[in-house]
């Protein structure tokens, strides 16, 4: 089955830029989507299809994808952008939807 | 707006059944598919099964196929998982999740979840 790697955790000053990568084997052949997900909340879509945002999410949230590792990146970070981010793709091998382990990111 | 209310959750034996409700509105439910994910208390997403709009195509988790059954009614704007032979593993936040298209698309709108235990 298909695996996807994140950092267990980034930490990030306010105004800084926070950038957490996702590994799988030739992921940049594949269609990522990304998630934010605060404490006791549902999750959040922030990014999918690489790079495109849903309506109502800041321009601050960019992602990119290319070769084995796709970037979610945080710009000008705020507090409120505190939370855990899981990536996520689909494995056409075994037509099964998978998550990395997801990155806590923690606003200095 | 679109909002995704999920039910049934509890406390269950190993061995035992829920049945979980999810319950839509805010968008015509039969135009699209629909998934049920789960994460166990401080744990990652695991993606559970989905269901494609007219319920033709069905897909499960490893984890959990042959014991889920994943299932819908188009007329009462409803999404159902059946859990059966329900294991300690399975204890979880269970997540209905509306699917932006297919397979490969994302998950755009979410419910709030709901708790199952599973304990003896």
């Amino acid at each position: 089955s298909y695996v996807l790697t994140q950092p267990p955790s980034v930490s990030v000053a306010p105004g800084q830029t926070a950038r957490i990568t996702c590994g799988g084997n030739d992921i940049g052949s594949k269609s990522v989507h990304w998630y934010q997900q605060k404490p006791g909340q549902a999750p959040v879509l922030v990014v999918y299809d690489d790079s495109d945002r849903p309506s109502g999410i800041p321009e601050r949230f960019s992602g990119s994808n290319s070769g084995n590792t796709a970037t979610l990146t945080l710009s000008r970070v705020e507090a409120g952008d505190e939370a855990d981010y899981y990536c996520q793709v689909w494995d056409s091998s075994s037509d099964h939807r998978v998550f990395g382990p997801g990155t806590q990111v923690t606003v200095l | 707006q679109v909002q995704l209310v999920e039910s049934g959750g509890g406390l269950v034996k190993p061995g035992g059944s829920l049945r979980l409700s999810c319950g839509v509105s805010g968008f015509t439910f039969s135009d699209y598919y629909m998934s049920w994910f789960r994460q166990a208390p401080g744990k990652g997403l695991e993606w559970v099964s989905y269901i494609s709009d007219s319920s033709r195509y069905i897909k499960y988790a490893d984890s959990v196929k042959g014991r889920f059954t994943i299932s819908r009614d188009n007329a009462k704007n409803s999404l159902y998982l059946q859990m059966n032979s329900l294991r300690a593993e399975d204890t979880a936040f269970y997540y209905c999740a509306r699917d932006r298209g297919a397979a490969a698309d994302p998950n755009d709108y979410w419910g709030q979840g709901t708790l199952v235990t599973v304990s003896s």
